[in-house]
């Protein structure tokens, strides 16, 4: 079964206005991380932010924040204020405690139009 | 700061020949190191990873193996590549910054197996 699932292949947003990346995980682990990446066209994998399932707020890094409902087992990212440069391929992931390993999503790819 | 450097950036090199990807870390000590890969428009897939010197974990058993001779060198290799080995091959550490669980990416390795 997956466990990270993006239902958004592709999103589109004009740029300054505020956009939602989906992002649902499935694990029976009480304790787990949830990721945020960002790969541009050039293929960096560049980290924006994390949300531990223990964490009692939601976690925020200048534009971008992540929505976590646990119950609903969602996190999904926003973006305030798009900026043509926010264009990119938007990768969720997930650490289940006690793995290394990172499960990544299949990805959303987005474009800020002008 | 922390920097990852990999090498070389992209790689074209004929099937049955043997491969050999470096990475390194600077700016911290006793990283845990991974390698990954991604396919064409897919998210990335764990292949090793080491928590310290002379100790790889193998996440998907197949044509690649991998060695950390030093505490911040991690090095993918084949003896001989296959068509199904080209793809996008990241390094990724992690162990310090505000949350150790966080991974951090680095360049990437575009191979392409002919």
């Amino acid at each position: 079964a997956q466990k990270i699932t993006q239902t958004q292949p592709g999103m589109f947003v004009q740029e300054k206005e505020a956009v939602t990346l989906d992002c649902t995980y499935d694990t029976s682990d009480p304790s787990y991380g949830l990721f945020w990446y960002k790969q541009p066209s050039s293929g960096e994998m560049i980290f924006l932010i994390y949300q531990g399932s223990y964490d009692q707020q939601n976690a925020t890094e200048g534009r971008y924040s992540l929505n976590f409902q646990k119950a609903r087992k969602s996190a999904n990212l926003v973006i305030s204020a798009s900026q043509l440069g926010d264009s990119a391929m938007y990768f969720c992931a997930m650490r289940e405690g006690g793995s290394e390993k990172l499960v990544f999503g299949k990805g959303t790819k987005l474009t800020v139009n002008p | 700061s922390q920097t990852i450097h990999q090498w070389p950036a992209t790689l074209v090199q004929p099937v049955g020949s043997p491969l050999s990807l470096e990475c390194t870390v600077e700016g911290t000590s006793n990283p845990n190191l991974y390698w990954y890969r991604q396919a064409a428009g897919r998210g990335l897939q764990l292949l090793f990873y080491s928590v310290g010197i002379g100790q790889i974990s193998s996440e998907v058993p197949q044509n690649l193996s991998a060695s950390r001779p030093q505490d911040r060198q991690f090095i993918l290799s084949s003896k001989k590549l296959l068509l199904s080995d080209s793809g996008f091959y990241l390094c990724a550490w992690s162990g310090g910054g505000v949350n150790p669980d966080t991974q951090y990416f680095g360049p990437g390795t575009r191979l392409t197996v002919l």
